[in-house]
């Protein structure tokens, strides 16, 4: 159980195109997802909350109109990174919490490796 | 600002012995305590989850929180080389931001045989 895809796994793009990731809960509810951007040998930084049927929640320093999130059921939510610049390469993790499940633990995706040329 | 601090490391351990791994945060009013496990490349998998003080334990893993301290500790006994990897501490909040982690940087755990 509680377990988290994301599509696509990876992508390579060119700079100034947009891309979009989606992140689904396979087997259960999810009224709140995270989106975290992860560099190489750092931790992973929270990009948002998103929340079904809402608006996103940004963290401070990230761009909202260029990060777009939308969570338009309970099983998925896609981040939309637009006009992409190679600084936004990076590992793009979504994790998702179980509405039904009682707990606030939080079940990662296995990620989406973007590079941007 | 809330923070999780971790011992960066690395640790390495031989095979069979305990690897125990720190955590301390700032914020006294966080409730639920989490460690996962990050292989290189690969995203997060959960370990364990602690809510209460005192002791939790999982087949191998036995973690130990202690809310008046600000701390939270993971022990992983018999090591094993497949136990390498870096192990994060984090640390949610409740209310409005129900469910929202802060990470630690991580600690890179190394087994060797």
């Amino acid at each position: 159980g509680a377990v988290v895809s994301q599509h696509p796994s990876w992508v390579i793009c060119k700079s100034g195109t947009s891309v979009k990731i989606e992140c689904r809960s396979l087997d259960f509810q999810a009224t709140t997802m995270f989106w975290y951007r992860q560099f190489p040998k750092q931790s992973l930084m929270l990009m948002a909350t998103s929340n079904e049927g809402s608006k996103a929640t940004y963290e401070q320093g990230v761009e909202k109109d260029k990060f777009l999130i939308n969570h338009a059921s309970l099983t998925l939510s896609t981040l939309t990174v637009t006009s992409a610049h190679p600084e936004d390469s990076s590992f793009y993790i979504c994790s998702a919490i179980d509405s039904g499940g009682g707990t606030d633990t939080q079940y990662f995706g296995p990620g989406t490796r973007l590079t941007v040329l | 600002q809330k923070e999780v601090e971790q011992n960066s490391g690395p640790l390495s351990v031989p095979e069979g012995a305990i690897a125990s791994l720190n955590c301390t945060y700032s914020d006294r009013g966080s409730q639920s305590f989490f460690w996962y496990r990050q292989y290189s490349g690969k995203s997060p998998e959960l370990i364990m989850f602690i809510y209460s003080n005192g002791d939790k334990e999982d087949g191998r893993f036995t973690a130990q929180l202690n809310k008046a301290s600000q701390y939270v500790s993971l022990l992983i006994r018999d090591s094993q080389p497949s136990d390498s990897a870096t192990y994060l501490c984090a640390v949610a909040e409740g209310g409005t931001s129900y469910g929202k982690l802060t990470f630690g940087q991580g600690t890179i755990l190394t087994v060797h045989p």
